[in-house]
């Protein structure tokens, strides 16, 4: 089972700032399968990356996703108050997938 | 415009079952494949296992397996996740998600609880 860290566990930031997110895999993600969602308090997760980089129907190009192997990240450009959520990254290159732990960006 | 619509919140106590349906609407039902996924409170997601909607089969990661029985019905473009033996680790909300998880169900809260 591919085990992914997300680091920081909590990131403080204030609007209009950049936000860089990590997201470790224990072993290579096949084809680069790996995803990114945002969570905001008692809503289901949102699609923003897929494939490593690639941006879902809809999701604001401050969004960027880079990375392969075992290293990924997500970058928002320009922090805007309702980016500021719970991120998880999500492997879907092997069975079972899995999920990072989660990494909560907060307004400083 | 493409749904999923899940069952209500349950309350079960320990050792009994529980059945979460997912209905699709809007959408080929038998074009993408269905995952699980839950949360327990203020914890992270976790994947349960995945099914597809076209042949019906499903996989499961270990930690499910035996426990969890993922099934469709495709007269209704209905998916189910039956989970037995709830303890109360299983307390959490169950979603089901379209694919790569484009669209997503509402969640089902699940309690057990003595």
């Amino acid at each position: 089972e591919i085990v992914l860290t997300q680091s920081p566990g909590t990131l403080s930031l204030s609007p209009g700032e950049r936000a860089t997110l990590s997201c470790r895999a224990s072993q290579s993600v096949n084809s680069n399968y790996l995803i990114w969602y945002q969570q905001k308090p008692g809503q289901a997760p949102r699609l923003l990356i897929y494939g490593a980089s690639s941006r879902a129907t809809g999701i604001p190009d401050r969004f960027s996703g880079s990375g392969s192997g075992t290293d990924f990240t997500l970058t928002i450009s320009r922090l805007e108050p309702e980016d500021f959520a719970v991120y998880y990254c999500r492997q879907y290159g092997s069975s079972p997938q899995t999920f990072g732990q989660g990494t909560k960006v907060e307004i400083k | 415009q493409v749904r999923l619509v899940q069952s209500g919140a349950e309350v079960k106590k320990p050792g009994a079952s529980v059945k979460v349906s997912c209905k699709a609407s809007g959408y080929t039902f038998t074009s993408s494949y269905m995952h699980w996924v839950r949360q327990a409170p203020g914890q992270g997601l976790e994947w349960m296992g995945i099914i597809d909607p076209s042949g019906g089969g499903a996989t499961y990661p270990q930690k499910f397996q035996g426990r969890v029985t993922m099934t469709r019905d495709t007269s209704t473009s209905t998916v189910y996740m039956e989970m037995t033996s709830l303890r109360s680790e299983d307390t959490a909300v169950y979603y089901c998600a379209r694919g790569l998880g484009d669209v997503w169900g509402q969640g089902t809260t699940v309690t057990v609880s003595s």
